[in-house]
């Protein structure tokens, strides 16, 4: 199971682009990363997965190197309300049951 | 709506005291799992299920039981709940066992063991 790693927390300001770097050495060829996002009192939603290279919709881009050891995930002019927990997850065909999650990132966002 | 519902969404209770937080979840998932929120640990594995045939361990279950009798219902027990069980609980399901499948969580359960 690919383990991952993450910044504890990150601060920023509205407008500005915020970049969270997760670490996954041991990832396996099948696998794909996952990102989740978890607002105060409420469980966590998908936002964005891939695979390689670079993926993006409405809310977040995902950067994923050659080498697959890390991804980072982009949120483009944050706002207020992108004050949130953010996880990084890595799961594929050898791992489809058992979920590793990281101890996440709490991104908070200042006036 | 498509939605997974855990209840109760704040329980206190005391050591000992037998205790099941249910799960629902109406989108015909085959997967689902359970997973416990503790500050600066992040999200931790309890049980998954892989369809109503298949349970199996995550990363922390000790002193936990579930059951899947049917599809849309996988219920977590605590069978004799201790103090360092005081978390916060999701639980949570995905369509079947694919790996480029969401998960969908629940609202959470806010468990306090005295």
């Amino acid at each position: 199971l690919a383990k991952t790693t993450q910044p504890i927390s990150m601060d920023s300001y509205e407008g500005q682009e915020v970049n969270i770097t997760c670490s996954h050495n041991n990832i396996a060829t099948n696998d794909y990363i996952t990102w989740y996002q978890q607002f105060p009192s409420q469980g966590p939603r998908f936002i964005i997965q891939g695979y390689k290279t670079k993926v993006t919709n409405e809310v977040a881009s995902l950067f994923i190197p050659a080498d697959r050891k890390s991804s980072t995930l982009s949120l483009p002019r944050v706002s207020l309300s992108d004050t949130a927990v953010y996880y990084c997850l890595v799961w594929g065909s050898s791992n489809t049951g058992k979920l590793i999650f990281g101890q996440g990132t709490t991104l908070q966002v200042k006036p | 709506e498509a939605q997974v519902t855990q209840n109760p969404r704040y329980l206190i209770t005391v050591t000992g005291k037998k205790l099941t937080v249910t799960c629902s979840q109406n989108m015909n998932h085959e997967y689902m799992s359970w997973y416990r929120q503790d500050p600066g640990l992040g999200l931790r594995q309890i049980y998954y299920s892989m369809n109503v045939e298949v349970t199996d361990k995550g990363d922390v279950p000790e002193g936990y039981k579930v059951s899947r009798k049917e599809k849309r219902n996988f219920p977590l027990i605590l069978e004799s709940p201790s103090p360092n069980q005081t978390s916060l609980y999701f639980c949570a399901s995905r369509p079947s066992y694919g790996f480029n499948e969401k998960l969908f969580f629940g609202s959470g359960t806010q468990l306090s063991v005295l």
